[in-house]
């Protein structure tokens, strides 16, 4: 089965602190993905990866930046936290095909309240 | 751009309940990949079903049967005989193979399901 982990379900920080968010999966896929999930809002694309070192940015990415440095890692950085980031955050992996899509494998989510 | 509209919010039912949730799309692609996902109370969105465009057969797996049809842009999803399990947020997304770069999807805005004993 295809595990999707990230480093903490619940997470509280202060404004304007730095914030490291890690996911890590087992299947070697080559796209990895941020979302951000707001009530009324669906899931938004923060930035997503599609090989290590590659990033692009997705719809919301200010204030938000990105690490790939291996093929199972994928870490979201909130260079200096504010209130408006307090979210639901959602990690996302999948194997890579334009010809075919290839569904999403979830994290379970980090809770992040920032005060 | 693509747009996924899931126009229901919340929907209510008894258990044992016939439910559909509606799922509307827009995009300019031709060839294009529709999901749907499930978000229990755990959090982590599981993986229901996948369509493409060129493939409008309807799909059923159990309770769950999903009606594909182009002519109105829409993927709607039943649960037939709802159960106090099913009560979950659902996800519609959608994904153009016009776009070049990764896999991304566009996710409509989710409907909570709950399924009343």
């Amino acid at each position: 089965d295809v595990k999707v982990t990230q480093s903490s379900r619940y997470l509280v920080k202060r404004t304007g602190e730095k914030v490291f968010l890690e996911c890590v999966q087992d299947m070697d896929h080559e796209n990895m993905f941020w979302y951000r999930q707001d009530p009324g809002l669906g899931l938004r694309l923060i930035y997503f990866s599609y090989d290590v070192k590659m990033k692009e940015k997705g719809d919301i990415p200010e204030g938000y930046s990105v690490s790939r440095e291996k093929k199972e890692r994928f870490s979201l950085i909130l260079e200096s936290a504010s209130t408006n980031q307090t979210s639901m955050y959602l990690c996302a992996s999948s194997l890579a095909g334009l010809a075919v899509s290839y569904e999403q494998y979830f994290g379970p989510g980090t809770r992040l309240t920032v005060t | 751009a693509q747009k996924v509209t899931q126009a229901q919010t919340e929907i209510s039912v008894v258990e044992k309940e016939d439910v559909t949730l509606d799922c509307v799309y827009e995009t300019r692609d031709t060839t294009y990949y529709l999901f749907w996902y499930k978000q229990p109370p755990s959090g982590e969105l599981v993986f229901l079903i996948r369509r493409n465009s060129f493939d409008e057969q309807n799909e059923i797996s159990g309770r769950y049967s999903w009606n594909f049809q182009k002519s109105t842009s829409s993927f709607n999803f039943t649960i037939t005989a709802s159960q106090v399990v099913d009560s979950a947020v659902y996800f519609c997304a959608l994904r153009g193979v016009g776009e070049t770069s990764g896999s991304r999807l566009t996710f409509g805005e989710g409907t909570q399901l709950t399924v009343n004993p």
